[in-house]
């Protein structure tokens, strides 16, 4: 079946340094979506990349979607506190309009 | 405020006792979905609905009957519960309108236990 694999599963920073996420899929995905949930929390939408090789910024962070819309990164310039939480990405495939698949989520935790 | 609802945000329940977690949201969306969530296995998505009347099963279905009578609730029931069932569940709906448009939103969740 059509899978998102998310790495790594956890990591740990120093508030300050950067850190970065990545999904990959087998096949090519329609669309991918990044989502944020902090902890004790509900996933939040963060963005959505639909278009082969796109780059989007939102303040510190920065997505990306591979060239082959195989895979994509969510990047954190200078982490914080505040960006603690579990990543979540989600990826939709051609023919499965209404179906999003969630990679398993890296856990993000920043220490001061 | 936009919002997704879910009822209960906890429940503790019995193996076979029949229970329904209830999901509404008030943005005209045609799009609602559940999704479980398990340690290390990220979300799955168990039923969703594209409009009125219209449901479909997700990647983890069994166990799980839902319905969409009307255009903001989406109920999700589980006839016969199991300690398998045990998890973290989340309603979340979101606009049709092809690919552009999928912000998705999602409830704040309910941990059931099933013992």
């Amino acid at each position: 079946g059509q899978q998102v694999m998310q790495i790594p599963q956890y990591q740990h920073v120093q508030e300050g340094e950067d850190f970065t996420t990545y999904c990959n899929s087998s096949t090519t995905l329609s669309n991918i979506q990044w989502y944020k949930q902090r902890p004790g929390g509900h996933p939040v939408f963060l963005i959505q990349l639909v278009k082969s090789g796109e780059v989007k910024k939102q303040k510190r962070l920065t997505f990306q979607f591979g060239e082959a819309k195989k895979n994509s990164s969510l990047h954190i310039t200078a982490t914080q506190t505040t960006d603690v939480g579990t990543y979540f990405c989600a990826g939709k495939y051609s023919g499965t309009a209404s179906k999003l698949t969630f990679g398993t989520g890296t856990r993000l935790q920043v220490t001061l | 405020e936009a919002q997704v609802t879910q009822n209960p945000r906890y429940l503790i329940t019995v193996t076979g006792k029949k229970l329904t977690v209830t999901c509404s949201q008030n943005m005209n969306h045609e799009y609602m979905s559940w999704y479980r969530q398990d340690p290390g296995l990220g979300l799955r998505q168990i039923y969703y609905s594209m409009n009125v009347e219209v449901t479909d099963k997700g990647d983890v279905p069994e166990g799980y009957k839902v319905s969409r009578k009307e255009k903001r609730n989406f109920p999700l029931i589980l006839e016969s519960p199991s300690p398998n069932q045990t998890s973290l569940y989340f309603c979340a709906s979101r606009a049709n309108g092809g690919i552009w448009t999928d912000t998705q939103y999602f409830g704040p969740g309910t941990r059931l236990t099933v013992l």
